[in-house]
């Protein structure tokens, strides 16, 4: 079981260009989130994706920032016209159904680097 | 809305001495607790959740957290520190809309644990 896998590990971005970020769920797992960590801000909500629905969506900042799930393949977090501030890292986990159990389960991040 | 504070940013510790890391919680309802652990440069890691039921839970790594209602808290504890235990410490809780639990965890801060040799 591979877990939640998430690519790249790194990336840098000139200001202006576009960054992708991708996550594959854990096998069996139909939910996903995004979040953001940024130093002494902990862990931040981003967007709450099941299948091709987006279910929450209200950590999303208004402009720039998008994220799919789709029937087929790894949820994407697009950002376009990355900004210095939009360097942080950006953590993927998914859950079953329910997330009773053992709440999420983590991929182990991407580091975005505006430069 | 529903929150959890992590009131120490950092804690040291003694190896071998008791550990605690402190959480609080605000919500409407009953509250389905979390706590998290990362290392340096990964994902983070469950620990141990609190649902229903006895208020001691225990954990991953020997950890425990009592939830005490009167109190709001949650705090996560170890009798015996180990220096593999230094790391970020997360709580979280489930988020409530329209009266039901959500699937969404909403973290605290951290608080970031080290423990000297």
């Amino acid at each position: 079981n591979a877990g939640v896998m998430q690519n790249p590990r790194h990336l840098v971005r000139r200001r202006g260009q576009e960054a992708r970020l991708r996550c594959s769920p854990m096998k069996g797992h139909s939910h996903v989130y995004w979040y953001r960590q940024l130093p002494e801000e902990g862990l931040k909500f981003m967007v709450y994706l099941q299948k091709e629905n987006i279910i929450d969506e209200s950590g999303m900042p208004k402009e720039r920032f998008s994220a799919e799930f789709p029937k087929e393949g790894p949820s994407i977090l697009r950002i376009q016209q990355v900004v210095r501030g939009d360097s942080a890292a950006y953590f993927c986990a998914s859950s079953p159904q329910k997330v009773d159990g053992y709440g999420y389960t983590f991929g182990s991040g991407t580091r975005l680097t505006v430069v | 809305a529903q929150s959890v504070a992590q009131p120490e940013d950092q804690v040291n510790v003694a190896e071998g001495n008791p550990l605690t890391v402190k959480c609080t919680y605000s919500v409407s309802g009953n509250p389905y607790l979390f706590w998290y652990v990362q290392y340096p440069n990964r994902g983070l890691q469950f620990l141990l959740k609190y649902i229903t039921g006895d208020n001691l839970v225990k954990g991953s790594y020997g950890f425990e957290a009592e939830f005490n209602k009167s109190q709001t808290s949650f705090h996560l504890k170890k009798p015996s520190a180990l220096v593999s235990d230094s790391a970020l410490y997360f709580c979280a809780v489930r988020d409530i809309e329209y009266g039901g639990a959500t699937n969404k965890l909403i973290f605290g801060t951290g608080t970031l644990l080290a423990v000297q040799p």
